[in-house]
């Protein structure tokens, strides 16, 4: 595979269930980062990852919780979510911070 | 606070025609660019980028425009095809008044281009 990979590409889940989201880059880039993507809303970043070290937590919520075990990989934990977390979630992945990021396909989840 | 926004959340344009997709942006010390285009069911895919040092940027039918004088960008698409119908996203890479990257892209709303036989 190519690129960056993200698995599952739906996912529907209740407001009890714990879930992780998985992206794989294949790129040999250094920063990864999550972001939500919900209609009629630009694009919001969630976290970033600098050479396996989280950089940037955007004030999200404690059910959401991610894991970069190395620099290819990247998980974001679900648990007890809300209705309003129903959203696509993109993995991208960059070189460096702040050059050209490459996304994954997303996973649509719908929380229950 | 800082924000990227467009002007024209959708666009319809004749197949064949030029497109022009415009981006405001307010943060004067951002120093790099970038334009997505997002099909439905997939992710942002990178069409062109340009740095704060450039007016102009061309790629394969796309153009990208940069006037820091009033925080515009433009995209440019020449002979648009049903397949360029897509949302188009503007993307800023924040920076600080010492020109120092914060490492991360400030996104658009986007704009909605739908392109039409």
């Amino acid at each position: 595979e190519t690129g960056v990979t993200q698995t599952p590409r739906h996912l529907v889940m209740g407001m009890t269930n714990k879930k992780s989201l998985k992206c794989e880059q294949h790129l040999g880039h250094n920063a990864m980062y999550w972001y939500k993507q919900s209609a009629k809303k630009p694009l919001e970043l969630m976290f970033v990852y600098n050479f396996k070290e989280q950089t940037e937590n955007n004030s999200v919520p404690s059910r959401f919780s991610p894991e970069c075990p190395n620099s290819s990989h990247l998980f974001l934990h679900l648990h007890t979510l809300q209705p309003e977390d129903s959203a696509l979630y993109l993995c991208a992945s960059s070189q460096e911070r702040g050059t050209e990021q490459f996304f994954g396909p997303g996973t649509r989840l719908t929380v229950l | 606070g800082e924000s990227v926004g467009l002007h024209l959340p959708t666009l319809s344009v004749q197949e064949g025609d030029n497109s022009i997709i415009n981006c405001a942006y307010s943060n004067s010390a951002s120093d790099y660019f970038i334009w997505y285009k997002q099909e439905s069911g997939k992710g942002p895919q990178f069409i062109i980028d340009i740095r704060s040092n450039m007016d102009k940027r061309q790629g394969q039918r796309v153009t990208v425009l940069l006037n820091k004088t009033v925080k515009h960008l433009s995209l440019q698409i020449a002979a648009t095809q049903p397949g360029d119908s897509a949302v188009y996203f503007c993307a800023e890479n924040e920076a600080n008044a010492g020109g120092t990257s914060y490492g991360k892209l400030t996104f658009g709303q986007g704009t909605i281009l739908t392109v039409h036989p």
